[in-house]
């Protein structure tokens, strides 16, 4: 079965690590999305990729880094510049010019900091 | 800023019961879209709306979307405990097709 898959589920944090969060899709999507979420809030973008090799800052990029070196991948690594990164991230992605109608969703991984 | 509102906050009903939830936006949005979030979880989509006045349904979701485009009301009949959940609506206000404001979600709770 297509899909999203989030690595890993739990993350702890110690102060001035950078660490990484795993998203693949097996969908054959060309875009993917990061976002965060907190409680009581909409999600907020922070990076995304239309296509291998290319990608955009989001409203809140400021201490969050991604890659995409291949279709399937788009790590998101959350570096010690990001002051406040207790929250939960979810990947996305969706078939390149079709948007939201057809986003599919990650599991997501929480992110905590020891 | 472009912002949507959603309404309300959270929301407890009796199963069995009918419940509406709201989204407004300011400005003329391209798409209104709905999805469903378990707590801890991914969003699943349940309906995109593009015209003014349409109307769409899934079981027993149906989702509305004003003349204006302005505002997107989701009502759910006859509630169930498979019902409950985190509802967020999503729009696009630009007409990019990718890039979505969001509202911050309506928590439902279905009392047995």
């Amino acid at each position: 079965d297509g899909g999203i898959t989030q690595s890993p589920k739990y993350l702890f944090r110690k102060e001035g690590q950078n660490v990484t969060l795993s998203c693949e899709q097996n969908l054959n999507h060309d875009a993917m999305y990061w976002y965060r979420q907190d409680p009581g809030q909409g999600l907020r973008l922070i990076y995304y990729s239309q296509i291998v090799n290319d990608f955009q800052k989001g409203d809140i990029a400021e201490g969050y880094s991604v890659s995409r070196e291949k279709k399937e991948s788009f790590p998101l690594t959350v570096t010690s510049a990001q002051k406040n990164p207790t929250a939960f991230y979810l990947c996305a992605s969706s078939i390149r010019g079709q948007g939201a109608a057809t986003k599919y969703f990650g599991p997501g991984t929480r992110l905590l900091v020891l | 800023s472009q912002e949507l509102e959603q309404s309300p906050q959270s929301l407890i009903v009796q199963e069995g019961k009918n419940l509406t939830i709201n989204c407004t936006s300011s400005k003329t949005l391209y798409g209104l879209y709905w999805y469903k979030q378990k707590y801890g979880e991914g969003l699943i989509f349940l309906m995109m709306l593009q015209k003014g006045g349409e109307e769409k349904s899934h079981e027993k979701i149906t989702a509305k979307l004003d003349e204006k485009k302005q505002q997107s009301s989701l009502h759910i009949t006859a509630s169930q405990p498979s019902h409950a959940g985190i509802y967020l609506c999503g729009a696009d206000p630009w007409g990019s097709n990718y890039q979505l404001i969001w509202g911050a979600g309506t928590k439902l709770i279905i009392k047995p």
